[in-house]
């Protein structure tokens, strides 16, 4: 079954960096596009990153461009976000996600599949 | 504020049914496909509707999806305790190049 665990979140003080990861199993992860969602305590879904299926091209959300980075390793079914220069408001539970669509992202993402999530607390 | 709207809360009794709607723009709903996620409290989002109005296997047909113009309709039918959530549409932004997301609405069932 299609499985989807994030790792490497914690508390960071701001400025400091941290990488989550999101190892995928029970599916082609080389074949999908995947996504980055985050939700600080108490609020809605924000969408942070979607990365192509083989890594070809990534968009960022503009409160994170400059400062997260997405990739993958589909040799290691793995997703990662490098986030640097954290801030307070980075603050959230940050989930992967699967777009099931065989398609451009860009005509309307679908998230089919996604982790647990993990928790990342930007404080001093 | 979310690019999307959506109404903070919807309510009603058990086997009643309630619409959510989700209101955007040309850049946004208006030229690109919706989906809908239904959180229960403490757990990660799940997949209700795609592709605007497409159910995937599992679901149950008491919800349904529709889209007309820069608006996107989440419908829920014979109303249970367990759909007592909070409910999310989304799509891509054009405009934006980045997907984005309604704020959120919770259905309390009463």
């Amino acid at each position: 079954q299609v499985q989807l665990v994030e790792s490497g979140g914690g508390v960071v003080q701001p400025g400091r960096s941290l990488r989550l990861s999101c190892a995928a199993s029970g599916f082609s992860f080389g074949r999908y596009g995947m996504h980055w969602v985050r939700q600080a305590p108490g609020k809605g879904l924000e969408w942070v990153a979607v990365i192509w299926y083989d890594g070809s091209r990534n968009y960022l959300a503009d409160s994170v461009k400059g400062r997260f980075t997405i990739s993958r390793d589909n040799s290691k079914n793995t997703l990662y976000l490098q986030m640097n220069s954290q801030r307070a408001e980075d603050t959230a539970m940050y989930y992967c996600a699967r777009d099931s669509q065989p398609r451009d992202p860009r005509s309307g993402p679908t998230f089919d599949y996604w982790g647990q999530g993990t928790l990342v607390t930007v404080s001093s | 504020q979310s690019v999307l709207t959506q109404p903070p809360s919807v309510s009603a009794a058990p086997g009643q049914r309630v619409t959510i709607s989700c209101s955007g723009s040309s850049s946004n709903i208006g030229n690109n496909y919706v989906s809908w996620y239904q959180q229960l409290p403490g757990t990660a989002p799940k997949l209700l509707i795609y592709d605007n109005n497409k159910r995937p296997s599992g679901i149950p047909d008491r919800f349904s999806g529709s889209k007309s113009g820069t608006s996107a309709t989440l419908g829920i039918t014979g109303l249970q305790t367990g759909d007592e959530a909070d409910y999310y549409c989304g799509t891509w932004d054009s405009s934006l190049s980045a997907g984005v997301f309604g704020g959120g609405t919770k259905v309390t069932v009463l």
